[in-house]
């Protein structure tokens, strides 16, 4: 039981449509990130929030598009993927203390199919 | 460029044995953090190790990291069939540890 869950744990979608996906963390952490993990590849990450506020985005497509409405939530919206996109998408948690090395707790993760 | 290179990418023994698995790096880490990851899960914290020539001990598990922290290996004594799965290393450039980068990982399954 790490204390992230993420739902759904499984999406498939089309090309066109609209989705989410959804993270909450009960660790009482300040810090959330969204990864990428691909077979064969190492895990990416995309975006990381500390306090709410967006502190990086590595150069992520637009059709991705965080938001992050307080500590404990983060959602990941999804239009127009590309099949590429298929992915296992991993949210974690930290609480993000400078001058120390803060451990990051992961979801389950989101199994994601771009048909 | 990988910035952490992990090896061997696949590695399939038989219980009981001993194997080694290695995270090699050109660049200096504040610290290096190795997670297990199963299938359908999340990578699960198994150590952190932060001071250069540092072995840490979880069991049958020991870690170390290299002197000049670039590099790090996980050795398991007596593999058990519960060790399968994917065993990530992820260097950290700041104290804080909010950044980290990760190898591709290394499969290792343990046959009964």
């Amino acid at each position: 039981e790490t204390g992230v869950t993420q739902t759904p744990r499984h999406l498939v979608m089309g090309m066109t449509n609209k989705k989410s996906l959804k993270c909450e963390q009960h660790l009482g952490h300040n810090a959330m990130y969204w990864y990428k993990q691909s077979a064969k590849k190492p895990l990416e990450l995309m975006f990381v929030y500390n306090f709410k506020e967006q502190t990086e985005n590595n150069s992520v497509p637009s059709r991705f598009s965080p938001e992050c409405p307080n500590s404990s939530h983060l959602f990941l919206h999804l239009h127009t993927l590309q099949p590429e996109d298929s992915a296992l998408y991993l949210c974690a948690s930290s609480q993000d203390n400078p001058g120390s090395t803060d451990t990051q707790y992961f979801g389950p993760g989101t199994r994601l199919t771009v048909l | 460029t990988q910035l952490l290179e992990q090896s061997p990418q696949f590695l399939s023994i038989q219980e009981g044995e001993n194997l080694t698995v290695y995270c090699n790096s050109s660049s200096v880490f504040s610290s290096l953090q190795w997670y297990r990851q199963e299938p359908g899960e999340g990578p699960v914290l198994l150590v952190t190790v932060v001071t250069g020539g540092e072995v840490k001990k979880l069991k049958r598990l020991t870690f170390q990291f290299g002197d000049a922290r670039k590099d790090s290996s996980l050795h398991i004594t007596a593999a058990q069939p519960g060790d399968t799965g994917l065993y990530l290393c992820a260097g950290s450039k700041e104290t804080s540890g909010s950044r980290l980068t990760f190898g591709e990982g290394t499969q290792l399954t343990v046959n009964p």
